[in-house]
């Protein structure tokens, strides 16, 4: 069964950095691009960065790009987004989703439970 | 940066009826690398549909999929109490970003 269970979020002061975290299992995570998508309370969604199944391509939206850094350690199942200079428009729910395949950003079959972020003072 | 429009906004139908909803792309969707989402209160969005038209993994036959280009249509052929919820396309052809539409909410009329 694919599970994505991600965490590391909560509250943070404007200008702060967050670390989330996302374990994959149940699918062999190397051989899928994974996605970051968010949800700001009552908005739709955003899609926010994606990762080549090996890692070797990265791709971010205009909105994050230069103060969020996605990465992937294949050995342990793990996705992970680095957040820094976080501002309240990055309030949101944080949800990690796999790809269909190696270089599939969207159409993306699982996605986990979502983990909320909270940029206040 | 391919922007989708998905109309209506909301969507008042009674369970058995037939909805029809809309997500037009600013451009041409490369493959037609357009997908679309169910997203009920609280939950993480479900896939329904990929390749425009293609079924995802035990999504019922009353949910279909076409369209090409920059004209695409989700339609829910007789509506079953848990389809009330908001719908979400998302086109992921071209390079990034991978761009959602703002959302259809199916609500009960």
């Amino acid at each position: 069964e694919v599970q994505l269970v991600e965490s590391g979020g909560g509250l943070v002061q404007p200008g702060g950095s967050l670390r989330l975290s996302c374990a994959a299992s149940g699918f062999t995570f190397s051989s899928y691009a994974m996605s970051w998508v968010r949800q700001a309370p009552g908005k739709g969604l955003e899609w926010v960065s994606g990762i080549s199944g090996s890692g070797d391509d990265t791709y971010y939206a205009d909105s994050v790009k230069g103060r969020f850094t996605i990465s992937r350690d294949n050995s342990k199942n793990r996705l992970y987004l680095q957040m820094n200079s976080l501002g309240a428009e990055d309030t949101a729910v944080y949800y990690c989703a796999k790809g269909r395949g190696g270089y599939s950003y969207g159409g993306n079959d699982y996605w986990g439970q979502g983990t909320l972020v909270t940029v206040s003072s | 940066e391919i922007v989708l429009t998905q109309s209506p906004g909301t969507l008042s139908l009674s369970p058995g009826e037939r909805a029809t909803l809309s997500c037009r792309a600013s451009q041409s969707v490369r493959s037609s690398y357009l997908a679309w989402y169910q997203q009920k209160p609280g939950q993480a969005p479900r896939l329904l549909i990929y390749g425009a038209s293609s079924r995802a993994t035990a999504i019922p036959d009353r949910f279909s999929g076409s369209g090409s280009g920059t004209d695409f249509t989700l339609t829910i052929s007789r509506l079953e109490p848990e389809d009330f919820a908001v719908y979400y396309c998302q086109q992921y052809g071209s390079s990034p970003p991978w761009t959602f539409g703002q959302g259809t909410k199916v609500e009960i009329k």
